[in-house]
């Protein structure tokens, strides 16, 4: 098992800019999350998902985009970026009740 | 008021040393868990629990239902032991996140 793959490790994006976080599990969990982790704060909650083709918002939606076509993928879409989306990215992943498996992280910068 | 309190929120120790990291929360939760953060690394889920008390190698956890409150022991802290250190609370699939407990132990 690899776990939850999240992809890329870093990037840096120009203003107004788009990209894709991509983040993968092979546990067959049904719960995945997108969290972002800002210094000095707890994480917090972009979106989650608890089935292929359920998504719904969390705490800080605005300015993303989620699918979850598979049990497998749940990318992160980020439109137009803005420097307010600096920040360190998590993808999660869990069957319910269960512990959390996290990603590696994305090292995110918009300049 | 955050849903999840930790403290301390910084931590030196030498290495040996007994290190308890505490966590309170306001809100009900299902569970409890804890997560470990490296430097510039992935975030790993050490604990999950409900109820009393869970040992892994030199790591405990407990938690007080009643008091709303959980702590993490380390015993025989070593330099690896330096992390951040992090509680939440979970429900369901909601959970509150506290901003983590910075460890160093040093050599």
């Amino acid at each position: 098992n690899a776990g939850v793959t999240q992809t890329p490790k870093f990037r840096i994006l120009k203003i107004g800019q788009s990209m894709t976080l991509q983040c993968t599990q092979d546990m067959n969990h049904n719960y995945m999350y997108w969290y972002r982790q800002d210094p000095g704060m707890g994480l917090k909650l972009i979106y989650y998902s608890v089935g292929a083709g359920i998504t719904d918002k969390g705490e800080v939606p605005n300015g993303y985009n989620v699918s979850r076509s598979t049990t497998e993928d749940f990318p992160l879409r980020l439109e137009l970026a803005a420097p307010s989306q600096t920040s360190v990215y998590f993808c999660a992943s869990q069957l319910w009740g269960e512990k959390l498996f996290f990603g590696s992280g994305t090292q995110l910068s918009v300049l | 008021k955050n849903e999840v309190e930790q403290s301390p929120q910084n931590l030196t120790a030498q290495e040996g040393e007994f290190i308890t990291i505490n966590c309170s929360y306001s809100v009900g939760i299902s569970a409890l868990h804890w997560l470990q953060q490296h430097p510039g690394g992935g975030i790993v889920s050490l604990f999950m629990l409900s109820s009393g008390k869970k040992k892994h190698g030199r790591l405990i956890a407990t938690i007080n239902i009643q008091e709303k409150h959980s702590s993490l022991h380390i015993t025989a802290s070593h330099p690896r032991d330096s992390a951040v250190y992090i509680c939440a609370g979970a429900t369901g699939n909601q959970f509150y996140f506290g901003t983590g407990t910075s460890l160093t132990v040093i050599p």
